[in-house]
């Protein structure tokens, strides 16, 4: 099947240290997005590309990079980790050649923990 | 901030009864969905209704938008065990979707 992969599915890390978190999708879709999710919230949107030359900030970017390597390939790095950034992390997807583009389709999720 | 805000926060049911879970939102939107997320896994998109929709059935679903009101609801009828999860809406605009916090639903065998 088609499916969202993000790597690592668990990362415990120190404040201070630059992390990487990885997305790839076999879908074929070209719009890509990355949330975070705080316990006992909804998701918030921290970047989004609606193709490989298209990058945007969300709701809530600071702190945060991200990279359109490729239309598969989403990744979101973290350059100084804080405390405040443990949260569990998902990508997600969407095809803007259907008449639902925003119907979003969701990988299984990165839990972050910043120490 | 959240574009949405549900309620219930939680919610709890007998299998076999119907489950109601409300939605605002404060913007305009061109669409609203809801998403289904079982503990700590990714969100598994459910039912789409468009702005110049007013109601949308799915199976056991049924999704009611009032955008005069700037409100959703979501129904599901004759619950299982299995639809116990967190369910959110999220209003969409511009290919962007804003999520609400969410209604945690159990229901109980």
């Amino acid at each position: 099947d088609a499916d969202v992969t993000q790597t690592p599915r668990n990362r415990i890390t120190k404040t201070g240290k630059r992390i990487m978190l990885e997305c790839s999708q076999t879908k074929g879709h070209d719009r890509m997005y990355w949330y975070r999710q705080d316990p006992g919230l909804g998701l918030r949107l921290i970047y989004y590309s609606f193709d490989v030359k298209d990058i945007n900030k969300g709701e809530i970017s600071d702190g945060y990079s991200v990279s359109r390597q490729a239309q598969a390939k989403f990744s979101l790095s973290l350059e100084s980790a804080i405390p405040n950034q443990t949260a569990l992390y998902f990508c997600a997807t969407s095809d803007a050649r259907t008449g639902s583009h925003e119907k979003l389709f969701f990988g299984s999720g990165t839990q972050l923990s910043v120490l | 901030s959240q574009q949405g805000e549900e309620d219930p926060q939680a919610l709890s049911i007998q299998e076999g009864e119907n489950a109601t879970m409300n939605c605002s939102y404060k913007t305009s939107i061109n669409n609203l969905q809801w998403y289904r997320q079982n503990s700590g896994r990714g969100l598994v998109h459910l039912i789409l209704i468009r702005s110049n929709e007013r109601e949308k059935h799915s199976g056991r679903l049924r999704v009611t938008l009032d955008t005069s009101k700037k409100s959703s609801s979501l129904l599901i009828t004759a619950s299982r065990a299995a639809d116990t999860a967190s369910y959110f809406c999220a209003g969409s605009n511009a290919g962007k979707s804003t999520f609400g916090d969410g209604t945690t639903l159990t229901v109980k065998p």
